[in-house]
């Protein structure tokens, strides 16, 4: 099975503060995904990869920048948090190539509050 | 650009169907899924549809697509208290990160 790793479910974190959150994948995915989570929102898009030290932003980048140095491993940072920044993160992986249904396998997301 | 649709809440008894409608608007998707996330989890995937079929069906689970009218249902059967959960439909136009509608939360009273 397919398992993509959240490393810290809950985090509380001040105002200011540098906060790094990492995923790691198992399955030697091409793409990777992270995405906020809000009620009423649904999943917004933050950054996404394609391939090692590629990056592209989603529809909502303002605040955050990520790192990809290894294929298994996407990063997320805030470079300096806000209580606005309070929310559900959620990473994904898929997939690429010719057959492939382009579903998304998430992890179990990280919880993030900005005091 | 692409959007989906989905109503934010639905509540059905026990043992009743429950139907969750997803509309959107990129007519060149070829696959839409759906997806479930129970309560402090992620999201997995339920089952998926590609574009060229018009209905799915998968133990208590039937999809429908209805691609005239940019049209995706989801019919759950003889519905359980376990399936309480939010619901998400998402597109897959393959040129960009899948689309996802704001869900659904299903509430399933005993």
């Amino acid at each position: 099975d397919v398992k993509v790793t959240q490393s810290s479910r809950y985090l509380v974190k001040r105002t200011g503060e540098k906060v790094f959150l990492e995923c790691v994948q198992d399955m030697d995915h091409e793409n990777m995904f992270w995405y906020r989570q809000d009620p009423g929102l649904g999943l917004r898009l933050i950054y996404f990869s394609y391939d090692v030290k590629m990056k592209e932003k989603g529809d909502i980048p303002e605040g955050y920048s990520v790192s990809r140095e290894k294929k298994e491993r996407f990063s997320l940072i805030l470079e300096s948090a806000s209580t606005n920044q309070t929310s559900m993160y959620l990473c994904a992986s898929s997939p690429w190539g010719a057959g492939d249904t382009g579903e998304l396998f998430f992890g179990e997301g990280s919880r993030l509050t900005v005091l | 650009g692409e959007d989906v649709e989905q109503s934010l809440f639905l509540s059905v008894r026990e043992g009743d169907s429950s139907v969750i409608n997803c509309t959107y608007t990129d007519s060149s998707s070829t696959y839409l899924y759906w997806y479930k996330q129970e309560p402090g989890a992620g999201l997995q995937l339920l089952t998926y549809i590609f574009s060229n079929m018009d209905m799915k069906q998968d133990q208590r689970l039937t999809v429908l697509l209805n691609k005239k009218d940019k049209h995706l249902s989801l019919r759950i059967a003889d519905t359980q208290t376990g399936d309480s959960a939010i619901y998400f439909c998402a597109e897959d136009s393959g040129n960009t990160p899948l689309v996802f509608g704001k869900g659904t939360r299903l509430s399933v009273i005993a």
